[in-house]
């Protein structure tokens, strides 16, 4: 059974250009989440989905923008990029949100990431 | 405010010798603490998830604990092995939200 999957795998945009990343999570699960990780950190939350709609959102700018699709898979969004925005995105997919209030959340795994550079 | 703190920031240890990572935090409501591995331009791998009731819980030679009253958990590693090198990063789960992650451990086992 395939893992979560991203696409693109690099990435290298100038500043002001917009980018979409995208996700494919694991057959079965319906919940999407989006992280951004800077080099020499954790993983910032940016958007989770399930079902299609939007559960969470994380402090991100509006330039960030994000949609789940019938399938599952998602997309994300960033418009007019910035130097700063320059990282490693990371998409985790699970059966359910970890917002639904189990205890013990469902576990969530994680693709690959794309690696964005913007100069 | 939400925060998880690691410690040591990075660790170098021989192969075979054991470690263990710290974790702090000041997340609240609590659901669980997660542990994950992460090697160099990859994606986390869960190690070890644990709810409030939980002390501790294993997974091959990693043993993680959670003490919820004073809110530490740790990471022991036992006789590692140069696979082992990577970032460890604890997780703590937001009751109701998202994931929280702290900055992570980077272990690097040589031989």
């Amino acid at each position: 059974d395939a893992g979560v999957t991203q696409s693109p795998t690099h990435l290298i945009k100038t500043r002001g250009q917009h980018v979409t990343l995208r996700c494919s999570p694991i057959s079965g699960h319906k919940s999407v989440s989006w992280y951004q990780q800077v080099l020499g950190q954790g993983p910032q939350f940016i958007f989770q989905y399930y079902e299609k709609e939007e559960r969470g959102r994380g402090n991100f700018p509006d330039r960030f923008s994000a949609r789940q699709f019938p399938n599952y898979s998602s997309e994300l969004n960033v418009n007019a990029l910035l130097l700063g925005d320059s990282a490693l995105y990371l998409c985790a997919s699970s059966l359910v949100g970890v917002d639904r209030g189990r205890r013990d959340g469902y576990e969530q795994y994680f693709g690959p990431g794309t690696r964005l550079t913007v100069t | 405010k939400n925060q998880v703190e690691q410690s040591p920031q990075s660790l170098i240890i021989l192969e075979g010798k054991n470690c263990t990572l710290q974790c702090n935090y000041t997340v609240s409501p609590f659901s669980n603490l997660r542990w994950y591995k992460q090697d160099t331009g990859r994606g986390p791998v869960s190690l070890t998830i644990m709810t409030f009731s939980e002390n501790t819980k294993s997974n091959g030679r990693y043993t993680a604990t959670l003490d919820a009253d004073t809110k530490q958990s740790s990471l022991h590693i036992t006789a590692s092995q140069l696979s082992d090198s990577a970032s460890y990063i604890c997780v703590v789960n937001q009751a109701g939200t998202a994931l929280i992650f702290g900055k992570g451990t980077t272990l690097s086992v040589s031989s």
